[in-house]
């Protein structure tokens, strides 16, 4: 199994939409999530460090479900803007100074 | 700007060459990491530094990568004798000692192995 698991889509999805991503992670002992956000041959950006058991910010909302091991994230009214490959990222240690660990990405195409 | 730094943004050189990539973090930062990424893939974790310090290599970090970070400010990542398969973006990230640990990336060093 994968450390960190996400459906690579693409996710075609209207303007002003809603829509959601899952990521599944392998590491019980994981203690800090984040999601990135990467456009085409640019750096990912952090997006949201996932909290306990979630966070909200602005159109983003970010859920942590530690029993089941997965991280969502959750845009609401989809902008042009939002087209982006969103990266599902664990801390895979219990010290949280440690390398990140990254899922694929899952694309998102906001269409007009 | 504030940012991480690298360079140079883009480098195409011949099988069998040396090449080296510099790296300025965000100055507070004490942590360091360099990360490789390929297409379609997430980026990988290669080195990371707290301080001058390295700290842990991945396996993915062959004999011809060698990384220094001299004073614990700027970092630098040596590819010796490059392979095709060695052409990717290469990513620096810093960061605080912290309990988090967000790290924000650099623009990225492109390379390309002819």
């Amino acid at each position: 199994r994968k450390e960190v698991e996400q459906d690579p889509g693409p996710f075609n999805v209207p303007e002003g939409a809603t829509v959601a991503f899952n990521c599944t992670y392998s590491n019980s002992a994981s203690q800090s999530f984040f999601w990135y956000r990467q456009d085409c041959r640019k750096e990912p950006k952090l997006l949201m460090s996932v909290y306990s058991s979630g966070n909200e910010d602005g159109r983003f909302t970010a859920q942590l479900n530690r029993a089941s091991q997965y991280i969502s994230l959750l845009i609401r009214d989809s902008k042009l803007s939002d087209s982006a490959t969103y990266l599902c990222v664990v801390n895979g240690r219990r010290s949280g100074n440690t390398p990140l660990v990254f899922g694929k990405g899952t694309r998102l195409s906001v269409i007009a | 700007d504030t940012g991480v730094s690298q360079n140079p943004r883009h480098k195409i050189t011949k099988r069998g060459q040396n090449v080296t990539f510099r790296c300025d973090p965000i100055s507070e930062h004490n942590r360091l990491y360099w990360y490789r990424q390929t297409l379609g893939q997430g980026p990988e974790f290669l080195t990371y530094f707290q301080n001058e310090a390295q700290l842990e290599k991945s396996r993915l970090l062959s004999d011809r990568f060698s990384a220094e970070r001299p004073k614990g400010s700027f970092s630098t990542l040596e590819i010796q004798r490059t392979e095709q398969g060695d052409s990717a973006m290469y990513l620096c990230a810093s960061s605080l000692a912290g309990p988090y640990n967000e790290q924000f990336f650099g623009p990225g060093t492109r390379l390309t192995v002819l």
